[in-house]
């Protein structure tokens, strides 16, 4: 059974470009998680989502970032426009149960995001 | 915001050793979460906790919810243990990040054969 997918593995782009990553949670898990990584902060969490519906998007650190799930097997988050300050891995991950680690979580490989 | 501090940040042991990792928090929490962070950057998460001790194979973990601290241990240690082990608390009353977690920065362990 394929896990959480993630793409692209690896984005570079220039500041003020649009930066769309990609999702697909495992199938049957009604909740997904988008978290960030860097160096200085560690891992955050920006937003979740139950069934398709986003619960907390508290985490989001600005207007430029975006994320949707229009159906149960995808979602996107979306930068708009990109800084540098934005480089990250960012991970998504799905559990069967709602709420955020209330369940055992399933992480994706991440995406690299440098922006230049 | 809860303050989530782990230590050791960095610890090396030899094969076989029983290894702790701590983390402490300053407020109080519904649950706390270990994560495993392996060294090509893939997170599986371990345990979750709200009292007592959970177990599975070689690695324990405990919380005292009292003193606000927590546990993970590894018995037997191997070198595939080697990877950066974290702590994420859920305290969804003292801010936070989205539904009130914060992570610690992480433990860096390496298991030298």
């Amino acid at each position: 059974d394929a896990g959480v997918i993630q793409s692209p593995r690896h984005e570079v782009t220039e500041m003020g470009q649009e930066v769309t990553l990609r999702c697909k949670p495992i199938s049957g898990h009604n909740s997904l998680f988008w978290y960030r990584q860097t160096m200085m902060r560690g891992l955050e969490l920006l937003i979740y989502f139950n069934n398709n519906v986003p619960i907390d998007d508290s985490g989001m650190p600005e207007d430029r970032f975006s994320a949707k799930m229009p159906n149960a097997s995808f979602s996107t988050l979306k930068i708009q426009p990109s800084e540098p300050r934005d480089s990250a891995v960012y991970f998504c991950a799905s559990s069967i149960r709602a709420g955020a680690f209330t369940d055992t979580q399933y992480f994706g490989p991440g995406t690299r995001l440098t922006v230049l | 915001k809860n303050e989530v501090e782990q230590s050791p940040q960095n610890l090396t042991a030899q094969e076989g050793e029983f290894i702790t990792i701590n983390c402490s928090y300053s407020v109080g929490i519904s649950a706390l979460h270990w994560l495993q962070q392996h060294p090509g950057g893939g997170i599986v998460s371990l345990f979750m906790l709200s009292s007592g001790k959970k177990k599975h194979g070689r690695l324990i973990a405990t919380i005292n919810i009292q003193e606000k601290h927590s546990s993970l241990h590894i018995t037997a240690s191997h070198p595939r243990d080697s990877a950066v082990y974290i702590c994420a608390v859920r305290s969804p009353w003292s801010g936070g990040g989205a539904d009130g977690l914060t992570f610690g920065k992480g433990t860096h362990l390496i298991i030298q054969p």
